[in-house]
């Protein structure tokens, strides 16, 4: 059974703390994803990987960085959290390539992140 | 830039088949992928289409038109169950192929 693994549920931080979320994947994608969730708003672009120790920005990166040392792994990092960055994210991975593969993206159960 | 539009809400009855429009304004399209997520959930990929029209799997269907920038998900023969947020998602072609989201749409399924 494929899976994308994000390393919490729940996680609640103070402002100005530096976070990191983590997300695994076992199926040997090269693609890797970080999306935020708010209501209304839908899944919004931070940054995505392609390749180990690749990556490019997304829609919103502002305050984000991202790590991708291992094929496996995509870290999504908060320098400096703030209140605004309160959201659900979401990692994704999925196959290369054009046509019927690598369009399915697949997701981990999110990370609620609260910043108080 | 780029943008996907797709309505808010939509309510339909069980047992009925309801129509979930998506349109698109996007660089380097390759193609429109549909996605549904329940409540708490993770989204889970339903379908996607490169070429123009009709695919179809199961109670699910989706639609696309390159020339018009649209696309849309019929479902048929309403569960309960399919209560959930739809979204379109539109696949760039840019250095790794990334995914873009619409908003979704949340669909009621009445009794």
């Amino acid at each position: 059974d494929v899976k994308v693994t994000q390393s919490s549920r729940y996680l609640v931080k103070r402002t100005g703390e530096k976070v990191f979320l983590e997300c695994v994947q076992d199926m040997d994608h090269e693609n890797m994803f970080w999306y935020r969730q708010d209501p209304g708003l839908g899944l919004r672009l931070i940054y995505f990987s392609y390749d180990v120790k690749m990556k490019e920005k997304g829609d919103i990166p502002e305050g984000y960085s991202v790590s991708r040392e291992k094929k496996e792994r995509f870290s999504l990092i908060l320098e400096s959290a703030s209140t605004n960055q309160t959201s659900m994210y979401l990692c994704a991975s999925s196959k290369p390539g054009q046509g019927a593969a690598g369009t399915e993206a697949f997701f981990g159960q999110g990370t609620r992140l609260t910043v108080v | 830039g780029q943008s996907l539009e797709q309505p808010s809400e939509v309510t339909a009855v069980e047992g009925a088949i309801v129509q979930i429009n998506c349109t698109y304004q996007t660089s380097g399209f390759y193609g429109l992928s549909w996605y549904q997520q329940h409540d708490g959930g993770a989204p889970t990929f339903l379908s996607y289409n490169a070429l123009d029209g009709l695919e179809e799997t199961g109670r699910f269907s989706s639609f696309l038109s390159r020339s018009d920038s649209y696309g849309y998900l019929l479902l048929q023969e309403l569960q309960m169950k399919d209560s959930a947020s739809y979204f379109c998602a539109v696949r760039e072609a840019t250095g790794g192929f990334k995914t873009i989201f619409g908003a979704g749409t949340r669909l009621f399924v009445k009794a």
